[in-house]
């Protein structure tokens, strides 16, 4: 069965430092989303994007994070600047349609630790 | 705007012993609802969905929940639990007008913890 993956499992950064982490949607979804859970907390959605262009992003989704789709196949979240409050786990989920009724496929996520 | 609330953050059961997991919502909309299933170190699972076609919905694993308006409920249920059935379980609802882009508001999540 098609399946998200999300690359690295686990990345440890400085605080400051730049982080990119990647994603491979289903190869026939046209929809990408971010969500990130802090630990202890809700999972909360942070951006989606479709056409090459974000469609919607949350409070979260400030100047310091963007996404990308740099080829056909993997779909990117950059962080340019990590803080500590970044540390959380980054889900990558992908749909082929966005209608409310239309499920969203989760990647296993990566999980960022900011220190 | 539609949120959700589950109930207990911990609920824990006996093998065989029946599985029920709260989930409230609230929307100014007919909502459209989700159970998804993060077993550990893997991503979030779409156990079932609610989409108005019908109120009582099965999913997978032998979970099923009941969309109850009257109540703004949408608890899930399981006759019989099974160890492999520990996991955390997240309601979430879709707040995304039709046709645009959806998004998926989840509620804090309710760790299952099945024992012999």
């Amino acid at each position: 069965e098609p399946e998200v993956t999300q690359t690295p499992s686990h990345q440890v950064t400085q605080m400051g430092q730049e982080v990119i982490l990647r994603c491979v949607p289903i190869s026939n979804h046209l929809y990408f989303y971010w969500y990130r859970q802090i630990l202890g907390q809700k999972v909360e959605f942070l951006v989606s994007f479709y056409n090459n262009e974000i469609s919607e992003k949350s409070e979260i989704f400030d100047d310091q994070f963007s996404v990308e789709r740099p080829d056909g196949s993997n779909f990117t979240l950059k962080i340019r600047s990590t803080k500590l409050e970044d540390s959380a786990m980054y889900f990558c989920a992908s749909s082929q349609a966005a209608r409310n009724t239309d499920t969203q496929y989760f990647g296993p996520g990566t999980r960022l630790t900011v220190l | 705007a539609q949120s959700v609330t589950q109930l207990g953050s911990h609920v824990s059961v006996s093998e065989g012993a029946l599985v029920l997991l709260r989930c409230n919502y609230s929307s100014s909309v007919p909502p459209y609802l989700f159970w998804y299933v993060q077993y550990p170190n893997q991503g979030l699972q779409l156990l079932l969905k609610y989409t108005s076609a019908a109120t009582l919905v099965k999913g997978i694993n032998g979970f099923e929940a009941e969309f109850k308006k009257s109540e703004t409920s949408f608890h899930l249920t399981k006759p019989s639990a099974h160890m492999s059935d520990a996991a955390e379980y997240f309601c979430a609802v879709s707040d995304g007008v039709s046709g645009g882009y959806n998004k998926l508001i989840f509620g804090a999540g309710t760790r299952l913890a099945v024992h012999p």
